[in-house]
């Protein structure tokens, strides 16, 4: 399995602002995803971020809005930029090797937009 | 696009007793993943199942790949408090979906001690 870590935990943040939210991950892995969980919810695929290419973004999710950096095979940033309160959410970021169909979920990102 | 619906959303038993939940989908799927999530915390892989008619355990937890591959089950044995949590069911069709995984709804689990 791989452990996955993401900074900050939480934040609270003002409407108009950005966040940038990082995710490293204890081994190599060759596929990285965002989701997103609102309260109450399931999870949403936002993107799967490449690594030394542009992300793929899912269909309502759009490059300006959250832009997606992979520099290398275990680390992804994930910003949510001009934040409203609607951007209020649980951030997920999730990792799995191609050789395998296992896919891992780091602790999220507890995101409030006041 | 696909879907996946869960039942039951939510359930509210007494310690001691089995558990039963499901997901059935209008595709067919090559890997069923069952997670439970804690609040405040991320998804935890419980089991993973890779071919039909697959009867998998991990301690008191079983899951099966149906047959037709468009459904699965986790069924939890004499549950305990520390079963409370989410279950969510996820499914793989790596061929046309990117390998991207399609999640059901959850189910929310309640146990009374």
């Amino acid at each position: 399995s791989a452990v996955i870590s993401q900074k900050p935990s939480r934040d609270i943040c003002q409407r108009g602002t950005s966040l940038t939210i990082q995710c490293q991950v204890d081994s190599q892995v060759t596929m990285m995803f965002w989701y997103r969980q609102q309260p109450g919810q399931s999870l949403t695929l936002i993107a799967t971020a490449n690594q030394g290419s542009e992300a793929t973004y899912e269909s309502g999710f759009v490059i300006d809005k959250f832009p997606i950096s992979r520099p290398n095979l275990t680390f992804s940033t994930l910003t949510v930029s001009n934040m409203s309160p609607e951007d209020s959410s649980i951030y997920l970021c999730s990792c799995r090797q191609e050789i395998y169909n296992e896919q891992f979920f780091g602790p999220g990102t507890r995101l409030t937009v006041l | 696009g696909q879907q996946l619906n869960q039942s039951p959303q939510s359930m509210f038993i007494q310690e001691g007793e089995d558990v039963s939940m499901n997901c059935t989908s209008s595709s067919i799927f090559n890997t069923w993943l069952w997670y439970k999530q804690d609040p405040g915390e991320g998804p935890v892989l419980l089991i993973a199942l890779y071919k039909a008619g697959e009867l998998t355990s991990n301690g008191r937890l079983t899951a099966q790949f149906g047959i037709t591959r468009k459904d699965s089950f986790l069924n939890i044995s004499a549950s305990i408090p520390s079963d409370v949590g989410i279950y969510f069911c996820a499914g793989q069709l790596k061929e046309t979906s990117g390998s991207r995984l399609t999640f059901g709804e959850g189910t929310q689990l309640t146990v009374n001690p």
